[in-house]
């Protein structure tokens, strides 16, 4: 069975500080693809991110950074020097075969 | 490009009701999907399809049900409305679906519906 969990429910920061939204997932799939999608106040997903399951490589895309290690099964999302327009809820998906599972969410809150 | 269209954005309905949640892409999307999304329950994946004519149950079907007689429409049904069905509903789509990822996996998400079951 697939899963992935998002342990964080809520992350307070302050502007300008690093905050790191972890996520943990499942999948006895050898070939699987892992995302990170935003949603806003406004209620849109927004897709931020896709890895596939051979590539292990750190990406990093302006203030976002993702960091994928299959050895503790985790695809964890870092925004440096937060932003208030960074709050919103994120969430973590993993997708094998024909499904995309999402974790449960965890927002953000960036205070100014 | 219109993209995922969701209708309608809003409803209420009666205990017992039936209704039709529209999606429509206009992107020739091979794979389309629908979801729930509830309060500390993230999205919950409740059918999906990877082309006409083939649909899938995702990990929570009860109460809905899902037909895709062409590529561009897949509506969900309720067939009895119940307060537990009440929550935000996503409507996804993506170029291609099943075992084949080829080039592009990026799931376009329409604007969703929130539903309320009195």
């Amino acid at each position: 069975a697939q899963k992935v969990t998002q342990a964080q429910t809520e992350i307070s920061v302050v502007e300008k500080e690093d905050v790191t939204l972890d996520c943990v997932y499942e999948t006895r799939d050898t070939t699987y693809y892992l995302f990170w999608y935003k949603q806003p106040p406004s209620g849109e997903l927004v897709f931020l991110i896709r890895r596939n399951s051979f590539d292990e490589q750190n990406e990093i895309s302006g203030r976002y950074s993702w960091n994928f290690q299959k050895s503790t099964s985790s695809f964890n999302f870092t925004i440096t020097a937060s932003q208030v327009v960074d709050s919103a809820v994120y969430f973590c998906a993993l997708r094998g075969g024909g499904k995309l599972i999402f974790g449960q969410g965890t927002t953000l809150q960036v205070k100014p | 490009n219109a993209g995922v269209t969701q209708t309608p954005k809003f409803q209420v309905l009666k205990t017992g009701q039936s209704m039709t949640l529209q999606c429509a892409q206009d992107m020739n999307h091979e794979y389309m999907s629908w979801y729930r999304q509830d309060p500390g329950m993230g999205l919950r994946l409740i059918h999906y399809s990877v082309g006409a004519g083939i649909t899938d149950q995702g990990e929570v079907p009860n109460g809905y049900n899902v037909s895709r007689s062409t590529t561009e429409d897949f509506p969900l049904r309720l067939l009895s409305a119940a307060p537990s069905q009440t929550s935000v509903y996503f409507c996804a789509s993506s170029l291609r679906g099943g075992a084949a990822f080829a080039t592009n996996e990026k799931l376009f998400f329409g604007s969703g519906t929130q539903l309320s079951v009195l």
